[in-house]
């Protein structure tokens, strides 16, 4: 049984490009959260896909779009690169847009490197 | 804005101890907390949850909730340095997690 899985594993951009992130979560679960983890920081919610929309939207600009496709996984999209946006993007998968009672399973994690 | 916070650290206790975890939070509607454990360089791993007030034993671990004072602690009895890692305290809202910075704990041979 497939946990949350996450691609890709490390990535290196320039200021000003664009970037996607995979993710497919684990088996059973239809929702999908992304979380964005500075270094020495908690992780900061960024937005919540459920039913192919997005549900729940954290203190994030414009640049940070997502997707979900009806086979549940998920694509997150950063446009217009900085610095600032170096980091471990985490992937999150539960059931019904909820954390439950049973808080999430994160993905591995994407680290990103903005120079 | 809605706060989760923890003791920066880094906590450092010998190998054998009893490592103390603190966390407060700032919304009294929260209903379930999180403790989740991350090694460097690595995801979160969920330890333990909990949604009522008092205690809850896992095998070393004990979680501590009292929303009278707005506060979820987390005990590692027997501390091992495989032990030594960031932990990190959310509070559930609805679909999302709102994390605490992480304290970091050293657990010495």
């Amino acid at each position: 049984d497939a946990g949350v899985t996450q691609s890709p594993t490390h990535l290196i951009k320039t200021r000003g490009q664009q970037v996607t992130l995979r993710c497919s979560p684990k088996s059973g679960h239809d929702t999908v959260s992304w979380y964005q983890q500075a270094l020495g920081q908690g992780p900061q919610f960024i937005f919540q896909y459920y039913e192919e929309e997005e549900r729940q939207r954290g203190n994030f600009p414009d640049r940070f779009s997502g997707h979900q496709f009806p086979n549940y996984s998920s694509e997150l999209n950063v446009n217009a690169l900085l610095l600032g946006d170096s980091a471990l993007y985490l992937c999150a998968s539960s059931l019904g847009g909820q954390t439950g009672l049973y808080g999430y399973t994160f993905g591995s994690g994407t680290r990103l490197t903005v120079v | 804005q809605k706060e989760v916070e923890q003791n920066s650290g880094p906590l450092s206790v010998p190998e054998g101890a009893i490592a103390s975890l603190n966390c407060t939070y700032s919304d009294r509607g929260s209903q379930s907390f999180f403790w989740y454990r991350q090694y460097s360089g690595k995801s979160p791993e969920l330890i333990m949850f909990i949604y009522s007030n008092g205690d809850k034993e896992d095998g070393r671990f004990t979680a501590q909730l009292n929303k009278a004072s707005q506060y979820v602690s987390l005990l590692i009895r027997d501390s091992q340095p495989s032990d030594s890692a960031t932990y990190l305290c959310a509070a559930g809202e609805g679909g999302k997690l709102i994390f605490g910075q992480g304290t970091e704990l050293s657990v010495k041979p």
